[in-house]
């Protein structure tokens, strides 16, 4: 059962454009939900993440936006650049007693920005 | 700026033979977590320690992966014997004991032929 599932799989967009990744959760215990960017042969990096108490956070030129009812979040990348191109990952996890429990991880998506 | 360090970032190995990874986490990062990922999909985690003890091992194939974090700072894990199936990238990640935000090392990409 994939608990994160992440859409599309590939995004090309145009320098400039604003690609939108989306995920969705179903586990209603989830309350903290990270992004990853990952280049190839790399670790992940932490970009921005956000909790259900808001909708939306913007750190830079990255948003997430945040539906608890629908249980879906996006990540916006503002004025994409080529330098942008990588592997996006959404996550979530909860939290047990006061701290945060494993994270969960979607299957990626992969962009490229041309120039 | 603190990093994750694992080593080594590239091995190659035979199926059957024995192989070790080792991750030294963020100074002060109580929680270390050692992932799996296959090319193309997210990373999955294997083991979860808090200091010396492991948390979370479900997803741990036992019979032939173990792991360790004797003094609480640095990890091994280790696979015993490998099979052609674990070839992946294993990543190892710390946070602080009631924090958020997971830090992940570059990783060691395995190969088994």
């Amino acid at each position: 059962q994939q608990q994160v599932k992440q859409s599309p799989q590939s995004l090309i967009v145009q320098k400039g454009g604003i690609p939108i990744i989306n995920c969705a959760y179903e586990n209603t215990a989830f309350d903290y939900f990270p992004w990853y960017q990952q280049f190839p042969g790399k670790g992940p990096a932490l970009l921005i993440a956000i909790r259900p108490d808001v909708s939306e956070k913007k750190e830079g030129r990255f948003t997430i936006s945040f539906n608890k009812s629908a249980k879906q979040f996006s990540l916006h990348i503002m004025d994409s650049q080529p330098g942008d191109s990588a592997t996006y990952f959404c996550a979530a996890s909860k939290n047990y007693g006061g701290s945060q429990g494993n994270l969960i991880f979607g299957k990626g998506t992969k962009l490229s920005v041309k120039p | 700026e603190a990093e994750v360090a694992q080593s080594p970032r590239y091995k190659i190995t035979e199926k059957s033979q024995a192989v070790a990874f080792w991750c030294d986490p963020i100074s002060g990062h109580a929680t270390l977590y050692w992932y799996r990922q296959i090319l193309g999909q997210g990373p999955e985690l294997l083991v979860q320690f808090q200091d010396e003890s492991v948390v979370d091992d479900s997803q741990l194939p036992k019979d032939r992966f173990s792991a360790e974090r004797l003094k609480g700072v640095d990890s091994t894990l280790k696979i015993q014997p490998a099979e052609l199936g674990d070839s992946a990238m294993y990543l190892c990640a710390s946070s602080t004991d009631r924090a958020n935000e997971q830090y992940f090392g570059p990783g060691t990409r395995l190969t088994v032929t």
